[in-house]
């Protein structure tokens, strides 16, 4: 089945304790990205890849990283997570630039920082 | 700045009527709008995309207009249906980086 699988689906951590959420996909997609949601602030990106090795900073960065070293994989890293980063987070992934294609979204992840 | 305006006020519609949901955006020049549906919780589910050189876009009993000098997307559902209740989600595409979210309409069918 094609899809796209986030771990863990919740998570409660302390304040500065790094930590990461993974996304893979097996769809050979090239595009993949982080969107977090907020209540009466809808999806955010976070960052995204258009491929091997190449990520780019979304709108809402800050205290995020991301890798991809590989296709199927786009983890997401949070070096020291702090109580604003409480929120529901989406990886989702596309075919790939030039044309437009629907995004294929995982099941999210709930995060929750104390 | 690039905006995209969905009306933030739920929809509240009785069964078997068409529903019709806006988006709006400004300071974009997308080649391409996409319709996503979200259930509490869940991930947004793709449905539709729309050309800009597509007027109008049909699925089953969802329909798409796309009217680029209005800068406007229409999603209509008709005959809709208890189970169409949802948020739906707009994106406006340019096709070169990755996408950017309307923050949604919720639309409840009232049996």
């Amino acid at each position: 089945e094609a899809q796209v699988t986030q771990n863990p689906r919740y998570l409660i951590t302390v304040t500065g304790k790094k930590l990461t959420v993974t996304c893979s996909q097996n769809m050979n997609h090239e595009y993949m990205s982080w969107y977090r949601q907020d209540p009466g602030l809808g999806l955010r990106q976070i960052y995204y890849s258009m491929n091997v090795e190449v990520t780019d900073k979304g709108d809402v960065p800050e205290g995020y990283k991301v890798s991809r070293k590989e296709k199927r994989n786009f983890p997401l890293i949070l070096e020291s997570p702090s109580p604003n980063q409480t929120s529901l987070y989406f990886c989702a992934s596309r075919p790939g630039a030039g044309e437009s294609y629907g995004y294929t979204f995982g099941s999210g992840t709930r995060l929750t920082v104390v | 700045s690039q905006k995209i305006e969905q009306n933030s006020e739920a929809l509240n519609i009785q069964e078997g009527k068409t529903a019709t949901l806006t988006c709006n955006y400004t300071n974009y020049s997308p080649a391409y709008l996409q319709w996503y549906r979200q259930d509490p919780g869940r991930g947004p589910v793709f449905l539709l995309l729309i050309r800009e050189n597509e007027k109008e876009k049909r699925k089953e009993r969802l329909k798409v207009t796309f009217d680029t000098t209005l800068k406007q997307s229409l999603f209509h559902i008709t005959a809709s249906q208890p189970a169409d209740s949802a948020t739906y989600l707009c994106a406006p595409d340019t096709g070169r980086r990755a996408l950017t979210f309307g923050s949604g309409t919720r639309l409840q069918v009232q049996p």
